[in-house]
């Protein structure tokens, strides 16, 4: 079975500090990995996905995240952090196996909150 | 691209009555799903379609719920005799899918509270 594990269900960081968040990953097969981000009372937004083309992927609003196989990680950053950074961070694994291909499983989020 | 529309954004209910939620997807996108979010959580996957054909039902949802995509075109998503438990923020998501690699466009939720 697929899964993903986020480290840390709140990261702090000060406005133009840098921001790591943390994503694990299990899966058998080469995975399709997502982050989505999450403004308050909204659905999620697509910021990146991986899809073996290039190991380092750069996504919107200047996030990227770099696919480690080795460590089965997905990290996301972004060199400096702005306040209206601050948000819940999603990272997902794509269902690549039969007629549940395509269906997304999340990890339970990383709220990121942003100090001027 | 007018995005992925549901109605209503908040819905209030006794515990006990009925609701039903609409989702819109993005115009011939074959494929929508839903997901319920509870506090603290990522989302978690209910039911999907591809068109018309209902595919594939989470142990999450159950029988009290049903969902209906005539046409292929907009979903309804009901609950039936709501419980307390069911307060949560009800997601659809649609996509154009081709494969795994094919995202997922969310609306912006229905938020569901029962009293």
């Amino acid at each position: 079975a697929q899964s993903v594990t986020q480290l840390g269900s709140h990261v702090s960081v000060s406005e133009g500090a840098l921001v790591l968040l943390r994503c694990n990953y299990s899966s058998s097969v080469p995975p399709y990995l997502f982050w989505y981000v999450q403004y308050p009372n909204q659905g999620l937004q697509l910021l990146l996905k991986y899809t073996s083309a290039a190991t380092l992927v750069k996504g919107i609003n200047g996030f990227e995240a770099e696919f480690k196989k080795s460590e089965t990680s997905f990290h996301l950053t972004k060199p400096s952090a702005h306040m209206s950074d601050a948000a819940e961070y999603f990272c997902a694994v794509s269902v690549n196996y039969g007629g549940s291909q395509g269906n997304l499983i999340f990890g339970k989020g990383t709220k990121l909150s942003v100090k001027p | 691209d007018t995005g992925v529309s549901q109605d209503p954004r908040h819905k209030i209910t006794k515990r006990g009555q009925n609701v039903t939620f609409r989702c819109d997807p993005i115009s011939e996108h074959n494929r929508l799903y839903w997901y319920r979010q509870t506090l603290g959580q990522g989302p978690e996957f209910l039911t999907y379609f591809q068109n018309e054909a209902q595919l594939e039902k989470s142990r999450l949802l159950s029988d009290r719920f049903s969902a209906e995509r005539p046409k292929g075109s907009f979903s309804t998503l009901e609950i039936q005799r709501t419980e307390q438990g069911d307060s949560a923020m009800y997601l659809c998501a649609s996509s154009p899918f081709r494969d795994g690699n094919s995202p997922l466009h969310f609306g912006n939720g229905t938020r569901l509270t029962v009293t």
